[in-house]
């Protein structure tokens, strides 16, 4: 069955420090991946995605992503956090039956400490 | 980009009333449309799929006669909670697949419903 799975509920970071958000998928072929950033009481907006090709995936807003086949995972990375970043942060996976439906991660809680 | 935008952001409602909540796709033709329910700290689960000019897929666990769902056009989508109770609220999300085939989908901005 197809999932994804985000070990770390809560993650608290100082602010200008690096940061990881780990996300492990199980899946059947190869994934269209996502990550996505909710604010309080918002929508949710792509961060980046990986189809195919280079794994190393640049996003918006200084994030980036590294698609690692042999580990099943797909980790968020900055390199530096700014307050700004704390929100609710979801890995999904695109249903292998392609029709657009996402299978969302449960969910990572980023606090910024000053 | 490709924005969706839906209606509305927040509704109150009484016990045993209807809320209809809609999502557009302002700047582009959506083939699909999804409708997510987000319960406070967790993530979004899915609650159907519609395709435009045909009958929503329900999720296993969702009442198709609650949570009735038009997808009239290929830039509006539909969700109507009818007879709402207590229990069903919550954050409701929408999001849209374009007509060209991506994988990508949009979400809508979210509606907080309250029923009380």
């Amino acid at each position: 069955a197809q999932s994804v799975t985000q070990p770390d509920i809560h993650i608290t970071v100082s602010e200008g420090a690096s940061l990881e958000l780990r996300c492990n998928y199980s899946y059947g072929a190869t994934p269209y991946l996502f990550w996505y950033v909710q604010s309080p009481g918002q929508g949710l907006q792509l961060l980046l995605k990986y189809f195919s090709g280079d794994t190393l995936v640049q996003g918006i807003k200084g994030f980036e992503a590294e698609f690692k086949r042999s580990q099943s995972s797909f980790n968020l990375r900055k390199p530096s956090v700014h307050w700004s970043d704390a929100a609710e942060y979801f890995c999904a996976v695109v249903s292998l039956s392609n029709t657009g439906k996402l299978i969302f991660g449960q969910g990572t809680t980023l606090q910024v400490k000053p | 980009g490709a924005v969706v935008s839906q209606h509305p952001s927040w509704v109150i409602c009484k016990s045993g009333t209807s809320v209809k909540i809609e999502c557009r796709s302002l700047d582009f033709q959506a083939t699909t449309m999804f409708w997510y329910r987000q319960f406070p700290k967790q993530s979004l689960m899915l609650m159907a799929t519609s395709n435009e000019g045909s009958k929503a897929t329900y999720e296993q666990g969702v009442e198709k006669d609650k949570f009735l769902i038009n997808h009239a056009s290929l830039t509006l989508s539909t969700l109507t909670v009818t007879s709402a109770h207590p229990e069903d609220s919550s954050f409701y999300i929408c999001s849209a697949r374009s007509l060209q085939g991506t994988t990508e989908a949009f979400f809508g901005q979210g509606t907080r419903l309250t029923v009380v």
